[in-house]
């Protein structure tokens, strides 16, 4: 089991459908973050969040809407997606302080396809 | 051996022999190094780390050595074991920010 936790594990949806994906960590974690991950490839980050404010966006078609309600929530709003975007969404978060970086640790992933 | 193609490369190791994966980093500004295991169906799981103020850096059957003049990682598993079969991927990052990029990654399999 991961301490982040994602949800759902899988969904498909259809080009004019509207749906949210969902991540929640309990580590006090301040730093969270958004990955796409497609087939054989690494991870591509998307969006990143740091004390509830949008710090990183990777230049991500309007289609994917970021949203971070509190310190423990993330959600990624999806809507008019395309048949492309189907691929592995990881949640990921991290604590971030004054001595450096530290791991990533993330959920196990929404598995999204688009028909 | 290794094998690299259109696919994932890849490295096949007996079971109980030690496993070597390479990464290239990119960035010469990068100084926070991580190594992830992803299992199928499953988020990437950390590994080990290693600041750039290291050269190598020891865990539980795990060495991480760092190469900051060639821009190279290395992950060292020894005695390797089936549980071991997974994708590897290294991360680099740069401290102050949260920008994580991760490398191409490198399929293991361990032959029984």
């Amino acid at each position: 089991d991961t301490e982040v936790t994602q949800t759902p594990k899988h969904l498909v949806m259809g080009m004019t459908n509207k749906k949210s994906l969902k991540c929640e960590q309990h580590m006090g974690h301040r730093a969270m973050y958004w990955y796409k991950q497609k087939a054989k490839k690494p991870p591509e980050l998307m969006f990143v969040y740091s004390y509830e404010k949008l710090s990183i966006n990777e230049s991500v078609p309007s289609r994917f809407s970021p949203e971070c309600p509190n310190s423990s929530l993330l959600n990624l709003h999806l809507h008019a997606l395309q048949p492309e975007d189907s691929a592995l969404y990881l949640c990921a978060s991290s604590s971030q302080t004054g001595f450096g970086n530290s791991p990533l640790h993330f959920g196990n992933g929404t598995r999204l396809t688009v028909t | 051996g290794e094998s690299v193609g259109l696919h994932l490369p890849t490295l096949s190791v007996q079971e109980g022999d030690n496993s070597i994966i390479n990464c290239a980093y990119s960035n010469s500004a990068s100084d926070y190094f991580i190594w992830y295991k992803q299992e199928s169906g499953k988020g990437p799981q950390f590994i080990i780390d290693i600041r750039s103020n290291m050269d190598k850096r020891q865990g539980q059957r795990v060495t991480v050595l760092l190469n900051k003049t060639v821009k190279h990682l290395s992950l060292q598993i020894a005695a390797t074991q089936p549980g071991d079969s997974a994708v590897y991927f290294c991360a680099e990052a740069t401290s102050g920010t949260y920008k994580y990029i991760f490398g191409t990654g490198t399929r293991l399999k361990v032959l029984a």
